[in-house]
């Protein structure tokens, strides 16, 4: 069973679109994230979700809506795509109460063309 | 944020010992060490943490100075699969606002 699972897995679309990455979770985590990797490889946090709550969102653009139906899931919607949002974007999940780690899933690499 | 400073690049002998440097002098008393790794085109994978005690796994050991300005994680004997980018990371935050800080990391290579 796969901890954190994305899908897709690779993504191509042409600008001015919108696209959603979906993101499942089956380690019971109450917490879960999505975070860009861009093409100089740096990895940083765009959201983070608690119990569906949204507790950290890092200066995104409002182009960006994560949606988190329940604790198991959060799917990141994006609309109009632009050529900068061309990434790797990872999903992971933690549980919140303990200084755990957080696992992260495969990653969906997004290409705007 | 606890800023945390990494060589870019290292090289180790298959079967030898790896030891990865990390410089975080301004940590603060709360906040922990982690490390994770990114294997090429995968997502990054947990390997240890710690607080100010050395710690062991079954991947790696973390060595904490005493004054905890800096950490040395070791990968007792490195394999070609050890192979990847790492990550030194000092936690920030408490409850409800966890995140994790990537850098530019080390990367690692083993050498058949």
């Amino acid at each position: 069973d796969t901890a954190v699972s994305q899908t897709p897995k690779y993504l191509v679309t042409q600008m001015g679109n919108d696209k959603s990455i979906k993101c499942e979770q089956n380690l019971g985590h109450d917490t879960m994230y999505w975070y860009k990797q861009d093409s100089k490889k740096f990895l940083k946090i765009m959201f983070s979700y608690n119990n569906k709550e949204l507790i950290i969102n890092e200066t995104v653009p409002n182009r960006f809506s994560p949606k988190s139906p329940d604790k198991a899931h959060l799917n990141l919607h994006i609309n109009s795509l632009e050529l900068g949002d061309s990434a790797v974007y990872f999903c992971a999940s933690s549980q919140r109460d303990r200084n755990t780690e957080a696992f992260f899933g495969q990653g969906t690499r997004l290409t705007v063309v | 944020d606890a800023k945390t400073t990494q060589p870019p690049s290292m090289d180790c002998a298959e079967g030898r010992a790896a030891n990865l440097p990390c410089n975080h002098s301004t940590i603060s008393g709360n906040e922990y060490v982690y490390w994770y790794r990114q294997i090429h085109s995968q997502g990054p994978q947990y390997i240890i943490h710690g607080l100010k005690n050395n710690e062991t796994n079954e991947m790696a050991s973390l060595i904490i100075t005493e004054d905890r300005k800096s950490s040395t994680l070791i990968l007792p004997h490195a394999t070609l699969r050890d192979t990847a980018v790492y990550y030194c990371i000092v936690r920030v935050g408490g409850f409800g606002n966890e995140k994790l800080t990537f850098g530019t990391g080390t990367r690692l290579t083993i050498i058949p």
